[in-house]
């Protein structure tokens, strides 16, 4: 079945270094990927997307590419903030599901 | 403002007893989830439904139960043979992907269960 694999957390940066979070999958067919962010307490957020192959989605200063083939889809943003503190999850939707990551958790120092 | 809202934010349940959380949207969707959510393990799909008055079981639905009565709502019980009951609970909600839209969910607040 489909499947999502994310970097292992936490992650803990100083402010205005660069983030690379990984994710590969696994799915039949030509799924679409996602990338959510959830602040503390909060429902998630979609955070950029991408529909096909070399395909980059980009929001808030973050980037992702749509690599089909080495089946990824890495996070990255070149000078975090404190503000982007949060759990971040990568998902995929092949069918009628979304298909995510167990999210791996960024604390940003000051 | 459109948008997916979920009550109560908080509940606290004894044992045995059947809870019922409430996820309610307006953003005209067709379909509509549930997950659970536990640290360190992710999203976990207990029921979607794709239509009124028909849903399907997702990874974790053993001692739940859901129905869909009306397009906009999608309530989810919490039943006594729920082993784990405590998590925290999102609802969310999507159009059927197609040429203009990617099928991206949108998500409530979420409600937090606790079982004492």
């Amino acid at each position: 079945g489909d499947s999502v694999t994310q970097m292992e957390g936490p992650v803990t940066l100083s402010e205005e270094a660069f983030l690379t979070i990984n994710c590969t999958y696994t799915a039949t067919g030509y799924p679409s990927l996602f990338w959510y962010v959830q602040y503390p307490g909060e429902g998630l957020q979609l955070l950029l997307k991408a529909t096909k192959a070399d395909d980059k989605g980009s929001n808030k200063g973050f980037e992702a590419t749509y690599r089909k083939e080495t089946t990824s889809f890495h996070l990255e943003k070149g000078s975090v903030q404190v503000s982007d503190s949060a759990v971040y999850f990568c998902a995929l939707r092949a069918n009628s599901k979304l298909t995510f990551g167990k999210g791996i958790t960024l604390s940003v120092r000051p | 403002d459109g948008g997916i809202t979920q009550s109560p934010k908080y509940l606290f349940r004894k044992e045995g007893q059947n809870v019922t959380l409430s996820c309610e949207q307006n953003l005209n969707h067709d379909a509509m989830y549930w997950y659970r959510q536990d640290p360190g393990q992710g999203l976990r799909l207990i029921y979607y439904s794709q239509i009124v008055n028909d849903f399907q079981k997702g990874d974790i639905a053993e001692g739940y139960s859901v129905s869909r009565e009306k397009k906009e709502s999608f309530p989810l019980t919490v039943t006594s043979a729920q082993k784990n009951p405590t998590a925290f609970y999102l609802c969310a909600s999507s159009r059927y992907p197609g040429e203009s839209n990617t099928g991206e969910l949108f998500f409530g607040e979420g409600s937090r269960l606790t079982v004492l």
